[in-house]
């Protein structure tokens, strides 16, 4: 068990701009989960995938995001014509389902975005 | 919908005394967990505990516990013998429905006085 990984740890990027991230959950974790967070706020909700299909979306998340798990495994986050506002820390959080049931999540240490 | 308020933005508590961070909730599912996970200054989020809804025990993990009032709708975690290493901030959270995603409060950020 490997923990939950993202990459990259930081992205700066120039508004207008697209920007990619990736999440490696851990091992057999079939729920996968992004969050944004903000400073000085908790974690907000944006998507949900169980194994490879997306079931579920924030309004939160705009038509400029698009989030991916393709063949259930590893997961990206895709933000298009990055704004300012967009500026925030991206968790990725994954929780086993089934047999290894645990209605716990664990986190990845995050992507820092910064939007020039 | 779900709600998770914590009213405490800061707390400070000297080393090896007993803090108690305060959450209250409010949901709409008959079936929901509560958690509380800690964020130190590297912003990993760590789970420090959690409370099965249904259960009417108070969760504890070595110098954590947490009392649950269901009918009030109140999660507070308790942190005994406070250590160097607990500050942090701490959220309480919520989850529960079809895809168990979590509601989290503002987070309370503690400090600890040696």
């Amino acid at each position: 068990d490997t923990g939950v990984s993202q990459d990259p740890r930081h992205k700066i990027t120039k508004r207008g701009q697209n920007v990619t991230f990736r999440c490696d959950p851990i091992s057999e974790h079939n729920r996968l989960y992004w969050y944004r967070q903000t400073l000085g706020q908790g974690p907000e909700f944006l998507t949900y995938f169980q194994n490879e299909a997306q079931l579920e979306k924030s309004r939160l998340l705009s038509d400029r995001f698009s989030a991916e798990r393709p063949k259930g495994s590893f997961s990206t986050l895709e933000i298009q014509r990055t704004e300012q506002g967009d500026s925030a820390m991206y968790l990725c959080a994954t929780e086993p389902l089934g047999g290894q049931r645990t209605d716990t999540q664990y986190f990845g240490p995050g992507t820092r975005l910064t939007v020039l | 919908a779900q709600t998770v308020t914590q009213s405490q933005p800061e707390m400070s508590v000297q080393e090896a005394e007993t803090v108690t961070l305060s959450c209250t909730y409010d949901t709409s599912e008959s079936d929901y967990y509560l958690f509380w996970y800690k964020q130190p200054p590297s912003r990993q989020m760590i789970l420090v505990i959690r409370q099965e809804a249904y259960k009417q025990q108070n969760a504890t993990e070595n110098r954590f516990s947490v009392n649950f009032q269901k009918a009030a709708k109140s999660f507070s975690l308790k942190i005994s013998d406070s250590q160097l290493g607990d500050a942090a901030m701490y959220f309480c959270a919520t989850s529960g429905g079809a895809t168990n995603k979590l509601i989290f409060g503002t987070g309370t950020l503690l400090a600890v006085q040696p």
